[in-house]
């Protein structure tokens, strides 16, 4: 079965330095990867996707994601945090190879500080 | 920009009510889904819809069902509220995935459920 995994609840940084939000992925056959963003008291907002081709994805916002294979990992990050960053992170993988269903992760939320 | 919007922010029922939230989106988007969201657990899928008429169960369907009347438009019914059922409910909707590709899925924002 499909599955994702987050392993921290919650990442600190100060604002300027570089942010990176971990994700894990299993899957069989092709992985189709997404990273979700939720500000407060909104709902979700898309950042970016890894379908295929280069394993460096750029997204919204100044995000980028790193599609390592051999690591399972699909890793988000940024190279200058900003407190507006704060928030909480998701990242989904698509639950199969017919269907339009996606498995979040359990999500970690970003706290940069001044 | 594609909009999806649901019915309440915020709502609060009794235990036995039985509760509906409406979702609604204005892009055309053949699939629509249903999820809650609780702190630790993430989003679990309820309900997804695929056309008109037609849903397919997600991984906590228990204690809810779903109406797709019309495309624009799909509800969460909760048959009779538990305060089980306290939670964030999330309504997306995306196009039908095509060879290659796979479109990111979009979310209203939120009704906050608690049930009494």
């Amino acid at each position: 079965a499909q599955s994702v995994a987050q392993p921290e609840d919650q990442v600190n940084v100060a604002e300027g330095n570089p942010l990176t939000v971990k994700c894990t992925y299993s899957v069989s056959g092709n992985p189709y990867l997404f990273w979700y963003v939720q500000y407060p008291n909104r709902g979700l907002q898309f950042l970016l996707k890894y379908i295929t081709g280069d394993n460096l994805v750029k997204g919204s916002y100044g995000f980028e994601a790193e599609f390592n294979k051999s690591q399972t990992s699909f890793h988000l990050k940024k190279p200058s945090a900003l407190v507006s960053d704060s928030a909480l992170y998701f990242c989904a993988v698509r639950a199969g190879f017919n269907t339009d269903k996606l498995i979040f992760g359990t999500g970690t939320r970003l706290q940069v500080f001044p | 920009d594609v909009k999806v919007t649901q019915s309440s922010r915020y709502l609060v029922k009794r235990t036995g009510e039985k509760v509906f939230l409406e979702c609604v989106q204005d892009m055309d988007h053949e699939n629509m889904f249903w999820y809650r969201q609780d702190p630790g657990l993430g989003l679990r899928l309820i309900y997804f819809s695929y056309d008109v008429k037609m849903k397919e169960k997600g991984d906590i369907p228990e204690g809810y069902s779903v109406s797709r009347e019309k495309k624009e438009r799909f509800s969460l019914i909760l048959e009779s509220a538990s305060t089980n059922q306290t939670s964030m409910y999330l309504c997306a909707s995306s196009t039908r995935t095509s060879w290659g590709s796979y479109n990111e899925q979009f979310f209203g924002p939120g009704t906050r459920l608690t049930v009494l």
